[in-house]
């Protein structure tokens, strides 16, 4: 069965600084893995997914993503936070065999001025 | 661009009432899920239809049911509300099912409170 893991609830980082929210990953097959961003009492936004390919993946809004097989993650990452991005963070698989999305607990991002 | 487009927004119903929500995927999107958060929860997938016919149920109770139209759009039958209802429905829209690289586009939800 697919799973994905965030280990951290919450990620506290300064203006300016990267930032990382970790993810790791369990799957039978392939995996097909994505990031989404929830803003307070809003939808969920597609940031960035892992299908094939390169290791490094380029989302919006700045964001990236690198899957590593071996250690079985997918970390989101970003170079300079911003204020405006706090914000709750899911990772994501899709099921082998169907479309559906398994998300992960998700990881509230508190960006500090 | 367009969008999903969840209706209502906003519901509240009583103990043992019932619920429509309505969602439309965006154009040409074929494929709908429906997905429901808790408070601090993560989305949980309840069902979705490819081509107007059902192609994968996840944890929906037997007191919802759902449909997708020959327009595309999809709608959320609740019956027998119950307090743990209470939550915030989501659906997406995607088109082609799965082996196909294409993501789901979210709407900004429904959020049902059962009072």
């Amino acid at each position: 069965a697919q799973s994905v893991a965030q280990p951290e609830d919450q990620v506290n980082v300064a203006e300016g600084n990267p930032l990382t929210v970790k993810c790791t990953y369990s799957v039978s097959g392939n995996p097909y893995l994505f990031w989404y961003v929830q803003y307070p009492n809003r939808g969920l936004q597609f940031l960035l997914k892992y299908i094939t390919g390169d290791n490094l993946v380029k989302g919006s809004y700045g964001f990236e993503a690198e899957f590593n097989k071996s250690q079985t993650s997918f970390h989101l990452k970003k170079p300079s936070a911003l204020v405006s991005d706090s914000a709750l963070y899911f990772c994501a698989v899709r099921d082998d065999n169907t479309d559906k999305l398994i998300f992960g607990t998700g990881t509230r991002l508190q960006v500090f001025p | 661009a367009a969008g999903v487009i969840q209706s209502p927004r906003h519901l509240i119903k009583e103990k043992r009432e019932t619920a429509t929500l309505k969602c439309y995927p965006i154009p040409r999107h074929d494929t709908v899920y429906w997905y429901q958060q808790g408070p601090g929860q993560d989305p949980q997938f309840l069902i979705s239809f490819y081509e107007k016919m059902q192609s994968d149920k996840g944890s929906i109770p037997d007191r919802f049911s759902a449909q997708q139209f020959s327009d595309y759009h999809s709608e959320l039958n609740m019956s027998s509300l119950e307090l743990g209802d209470s939550a915030l429905y989501f659906c997406a829209s995607s088109s082609g099912l799965a082996g196909d690289n294409n993501e789901q586009f979210f709407g900004p939800g429904t959020r049902l409170t059962v009072l």
